[in-house]
């Protein structure tokens, strides 16, 4: 069974304050990762994705992905209240399993 | 803006109903996924199809539970007959490849009274 594990939460960050949040996956496998924000009541929707190890920036986000420890994180600079959302953790499968496992999230609030 | 539309958003029905939830998946994308969504378990993958074939239903309960593309433009997720505990929302999802950026259409929110 392929499991990704997030920290519930929830997460309270000052506005403007880094908002650090981690995922960890159980198959060594895994090729692709997704984080996705979704807010009460909304749906899913993408945010970054990462396939190499390392960081990668966009605006205010940046994932980090380190395969050898199975870890992924998701750094938001300068937090915004309208950051204030559910971050679901995605890995997909290597080879042909192309299946994508959420993990149950992150509930982060940004205190205005 | 080019998104993945889904009817009805939400269905209130009693056990034993039939329920049919349908999703057209942005235009040109050529893998559908229908996931159910709850507190208690998240985000679950319950099929997926591509090139409208269906290759993975193991997370669907098959005995009430069957998903079908009869078009390119259309996916349905049939129950029947339903029962509360599959009360949930229902997302689906389609995307250019399995392996790229899924797509999630509003979802369905099912109560089964």
């Amino acid at each position: 069974q392929k499991e990704v594990e997030q920290n519930s939460g929830p997460l309270s960050v000052p506005e403007g304050a880094i908002a650090s949040l981690n995922c960890t996956y159980s198959d060594r496998g895994s090729q692709s990762f997704f984080w996705y924000r979704q807010y009460s009541g909304k749906s899913p929707e993408l945010i970054m994705f990462i396939y190499s190890n390392g960081d990668k920036e966009d605006g205010r986000f940046t994932a980090q992905l380190n395969k050898a420890s199975q870890y992924v994180s998701l750094l938001i600079r300068d937090s915004q209240p309208s950051d204030s959302a559910t971050y679901l953790c995605a890995v997909n499968g290597g080879g042909s399993n192309y299946k994508l496992t959420f993990g149950k999230g992150t509930l982060l609030t940004v205190n205005p | 803006d080019a998104r993945v539309t889904q009817t009805p958003r939400h269905k209130v029905t009693e056990m034993g109903q039939e329920v049919t939830m349908r999703c057209q998946p942005i235009l040109g994308h050529n893998t559908v996924f229908w996931y159910r969504q709850t507190m208690m378990q998240g985000l679950e993958l319950l099929a997926y199809f591509r090139n409208r074939a269906p290759l993975d239903d193991s997370g669907m309960p098959k005995d009430r539970f069957s998903a079908e593309m009869p078009d390119a433009t259309l996916a349905t997720l049939k129950i029947q007959p339903s029962e509360p505990r599959d009360s949930a929302v229902y997302f689906c999802a389609s995307g250019p490849t399995e392996a790229d950026t899924q797509y999630f259409g509003p979802g369905t929110r099912l109560t089964v009274l």
